[in-house]
């Protein structure tokens, strides 16, 4: 979904290192979410926000961080990489809605992060 | 939660229907349906959702028995385009954390 970026979309560090993903969105949502994605698997959970004030962890959040700075602004850090969060990571957003059809997570690019 | 189980692979023919079905023996009543479709090195894009019987849309059927245990994904003559991975979810309706759980979901490959 255009409206989803993420920034680096490519990354290589090595081990130990800290680095920080970034994610943008214009669809206007309070819900983010950062997921990881190991090849051949599903999305696993690391971390999700309701709103600037709210941050909660996922399944998988050992080892990561996140900083809501906006509404549109949600980072996730790995606060000192190693070989196992080699990973596809993916953020999203959604549209929460008190009736009708349930939220839908749109879904940015992704960001393909190797750890050495 | 309820666990969802889908075929690990699928293979058809450019023009073809193609039919997934996803098991959901532990489906709740506030859960719904929801089906995602995923290309290589994108993230996964929402296609379909429902509660029963069944729904459609410009992409895709879902057909949904009235015990709710099982759901069928249904793509139309489908192209190269389509091949892709598809994700059956179970998602709970209420006011809080609706959340989604992703299985290894069905690969789906279309050949000429």
């Amino acid at each position: 979904d255009a409206d989803v970026t993420q920034t680096p979309r490519n990354r290589i560090t090595k081990t130990g290192k800290r680095i920080m993903l970034e994610c943008s969105q214009t669809k206007g949502h309070d819900r983010m979410y950062w997921y990881r994605q190991d090849p051949g698997l599903g999305l696993r959970l690391i971390y999700y926000s309701f709103d600037v004030k709210d941050i909660n962890k996922g399944e998988i959040s050992d080892g990561y961080s996140v900083s809501r700075q906006a509404q549109a602004k949600f980072s996730l850090s790995l606060e000192s990489a190693i070989p196992n969060q080699t990973a596809l990571y993916f953020c999203a957003t959604s549209d929460y809605r008190t009736s009708g059809v349930v939220e839908t997570q749109y879904f940015g690019p992704g960001t393909r992060l190797l750890v050495l | 939660l309820a666990k969802t189980t889908q075929p690990i692979s699928m293979d058809s023919y450019e023009g073809q229907e193609v039919n997934i079905t996803c098991s959901h023996n532990n489906i709740a009543t506030n859960d719904y349906i929801t089906w995602y479709q995923q290309f290589p090195s994108q993230g996964p894009r929402f296609i379909i959702q429902g509660y029963k019987t069944k729904v459609t849309n410009e992409v895709a059927s879902l057909f949904i028995p009235a015990d709710r245990k099982s759901s069928t994904l249904s793509l139309p003559r489908v192209s190269l385009s389509d091949t892709a991975v598809y994700y059956c979810l179970v998602v709970l309706f209420s006011g809080g954390y609706n959340k989604l759980i992703f299985g290894a979901g069905t690969r789906l490959a279309v050949h000429p």
